[in-house]
């Protein structure tokens, strides 16, 4: 059962566009929404995090929404750059729990942002 | 600055042999440490979390097993590998939030 899904497994955009990444859930208790980056052959990196009590969080040229009615999130990022280019993955939890927090991870978005 | 030290970066085992793979992590105190694994085309799974030392919790039935020696030590292992645990294994460590720091990975390649 995969509680979060990232259905678009490869995203291509040109240098300077907008990148949109975009995240469905099912399960309605996850609170606390995380988007994280991945290169090649190295551990994910946090990116940005977004709390259920807000609908947008921005650092920098990354903005995370989220529509609590509709499960979705989404990672703009503005303007693209070829750095850019790695995998996206989206995760969430239903925050803390006896000191534990369980973070579920989609299946990831491979982005390439063309020069 | 806290750091997460995971090796080896990669690794090929024959099936039927034994792995260990060891994680630690420098500038921080009794953190809560996890080990998930990226199989091709799939997200990050969760294998097993861990509170404290001695504390292992399992996330899904599996060939593989975790210790916790030390508070800052995390080891996953197996007796006999399979075909199927060929994978992106990962360690990571948080400190009482959602927010994981995952090391570099180790890609386990089982024939």
């Amino acid at each position: 059962d995969q509680q979060v899904k990232q259905n678009s497994p490869s995203l291509s955009v040109q240098e300077g566009r907008i990148s949109i990444l975009n995240c469905d859930y099912t399960n309605s208790m996850f609170d606390y929404f995380l988007w994280y980056k991945k290169y090649p052959a190295e551990g994910p990196t946090f990116l940005i995090s977004i709390s259920s009590i807000k609908d947008k969080n921005e650092d920098g040229r990354f903005t995370v929404f989220l529509n609590k009615s509709a499960k979705h999130l989404s990672l703009h990022i503005v303007p693209s750059q070829p750095g850019d280019s790695a995998v996206y993955f989206c995760a969430a939890s239903k925050g803390n729990s006896g000191g534990y927090q369980k973070v579920t991870f989609g299946t990831g978005t491979k982005l390439q942002v063309i020069p | 600055s806290q750091t997460i030290h995971q090796w080896p970066a990669t690794l090929v085992q024959p099936v039927g042999s034994p792995l260990s793979l060891e994680c630690t992590v420098e500038g921080t105190s009794n953190p809560n440490l996890y080990w998930y694994r990226q199989a091709a085309g799939r997200g990050l799974q969760l294998l097993f979390y861990s509170v404290g030392i001695g504390q292992i919790s399992s996330e899904v039935p599996q060939n593989l097993s975790a210790s916790r020696p030390q508070d800052r030590q995390f080891i996953l292992s197996s007796k006999k590998l399979l075909l199927s645990d060929s994978g992106f294994y990962l360690c990571a460590w948080s400190a009482g939030s959602q927010k994981l720091f995952f090391g570099s990975g180790t890609q386990l390649s089982v024939l």
